[in-house]
């Protein structure tokens, strides 16, 4: 079974320029995470899907970051425009279903160098 | 969100038992208790998760206690791969995973 494919891998850009992130999960799963992961912390949800709905933005900073998920399926994260605190690696998890708690599996993961 | 409390870091010897502890005080009757590790430059990664009573997978056991207050994942013998950050997390459905800095595991050769 395929797992949740994210990219790209590496990214560098300046200060105030924009970027995107894209995440293909495991077939079928009908709920799409994105977090974002800070050197040294734990992840931190940003946004969640559930199909093509979004079910939890609340960490989500609207004024600059942006997710969709068209058709239930891939999703893209956008950030514009970045700021240096915005570095960091930034993952894709899908589940079946976030409604009975299963087990989430996590991409590999796009780290991002604000410069 | 429900709180966990894990240690920083711990160390082990390779193919030693390695016992990770986990207190959660303030668990709730739906709480699960999972835990995620994550290796080095990937994503983290689910190990196992429990209710009440003990769990076993072909990664790890799950030990609860019987107030549920803490709990201890158990890898039987450590692998230089198993060297991680574990987290343990307490998990509903219908919430999101809440992450903490985990317990950084160092295995020796």
């Amino acid at each position: 079974e395929a797992g949740v494919a994210q990219s790209p891998r590496y990214k560098i850009i300046e200060k105030r320029q924009s970027v995107a992130f894209w995440c293909n999960p495991i077939s079928g799963h009908a709920t799409l995470y994105w977090y974002q992961q800070i050197l040294g912390q734990g992840p931190k949800l940003l946004i969640q899907f559930q199909n093509n709905g979004v079910v939890d933005d609340s960490q989500l900073p609207k004024d600059r970051f942006s997710a969709e998920r068209l058709k239930g399926v891939d999703s893209t994260l956008k950030i514009q425009p970045a700021k240096l605190e915005d570095s960091a690696v930034y993952l894709c998890a899908s589940s079946l279903s976030y409604t009975l708690g299963y087990e989430q599996y996590f991409g590999p993961g796009t780290r991002l160098t604000v410069t | 969100d429900a709180k966990t409390t894990q240690p920083n870091s711990m160390e082990s010897n390779e193919e030693e038992p390695v016992h990770l502890p986990c207190n959660h005080s303030t668990i709730s009757g739906t709480d699960y208790i999972h835990w995620y590790r994550q290796l080095p430059s990937q994503g983290p990664e689910y190990v196992i998760h429990g209710l009440t009573s003990n769990v076993n997978n072909r990664m790890a056991s799950l030990a609860i206690a019987e107030d549920r207050k803490s709990s201890t994942l158990i890898l039987h013998r450590a692998t230089l791969r198993d060297a991680a950050v574990y987290y343990c997390i307490l998990f509903t459905g219908f919430q999101k995973l809440v992450f903490g800095t985990g317990t950084r595991l160092l295995v020796s050769p």
